[in-house]
């Protein structure tokens, strides 16, 4: 069964780190960009990064990409988000998400909730 | 960068077809992307590119595309097809979500 699992959510303080990973399991993993999209609390969704098969080409949403770094671990089946800098408006739902092909998200992970707050 | 415009909500009454417009440069040249949204659940993919639809999907969803508006079409809304919905355009790399459209069925 294809699943995606993230953790490492959490509350932090503003300034503070976070990194976040998302399990994959299911699949051939490294045959796919993986995406990380966030909602902040009842607004819509947003495109955070996005990594290729290999890790070595990344996108990133233009205001985030100074403080947030996507990475994989395709021996592990593992996709990375860190940030640094947060601030309150990082505040949001995290979702990890399995890039069919052409943008297309076909695999949800259930999220990991991260708090950015004194 | 791009943009993409939904209105804030819609109602249809149970039965019926809803309509979900979502509005971007060219948007019909473009590869875009639908997802639905349960209140509490992660989005789901519901259609992608030109009307093909994941595994488990009803072909009660379906999408047209001309020039500057891609629709989400809904036949028969089903109590369960309350949602917020999601248009996506992909950018080569990056993507952009519309802002979502609150589906309400009556």
């Amino acid at each position: 069964q294809v699943h995606l699992v993230e953790s490492g959510g959490g509350l932090v303080k503003p300034g503070g780190s976070l990194r976040l990973s998302c399990a994959a399991s299911g699949f051939r993993f490294g045959d796919y960009y993986m995406r990380w999209i966030r909602q902040a609390p009842g607004k819509g969704l947003e495109w955070v990064a996005c990594t290729s098969t290999s890790g070595r080409t990344t996108y990133y949403a233009e205001s985030l990409k100074d403080r947030f770094t996507i990475s994989r671990d395709n021996d592990k089946n593992l996709v990375y988000l860190q940030m640094n800098s947060l601030r309150p408006d990082d505040t949001a739902t995290y979702y990890c998400a399995k890039d069919l092909g052409g943008g297309a998200c076909d695999i949800w992970g259930q999220g990991t909730m991260v708090t950015v707050s004194s | 960068s791009s943009e993409l415009t939904q209105a804030l909500s819609a109602s249809v009454a149970l039965g019926q077809t809803a309509r979900i417009t979502c509005q971007g440069d060219d948007i019909a040249t473009t590869n875009v992307h639908w997802y639905q949204q349960r209140p509490g659940l992660a989005p789901i993919l519901l259609i992608y590119g030109n009307n093909n639809r994941p595994s488990g999907i009803p072909d009660r969803f379906s999408v047209s595309n001309s020039g500057n508006t891609a629709t989400l079409t809904i036949s028969r809304a089903q109590a369960g097809d309350e949602a917020d919905y999601y248009c996506q355009l992909y950018d080569g790399g990056p993507v952009v979500f519309g802002g979502g459209t609150k589906l309400t069925v009556l």
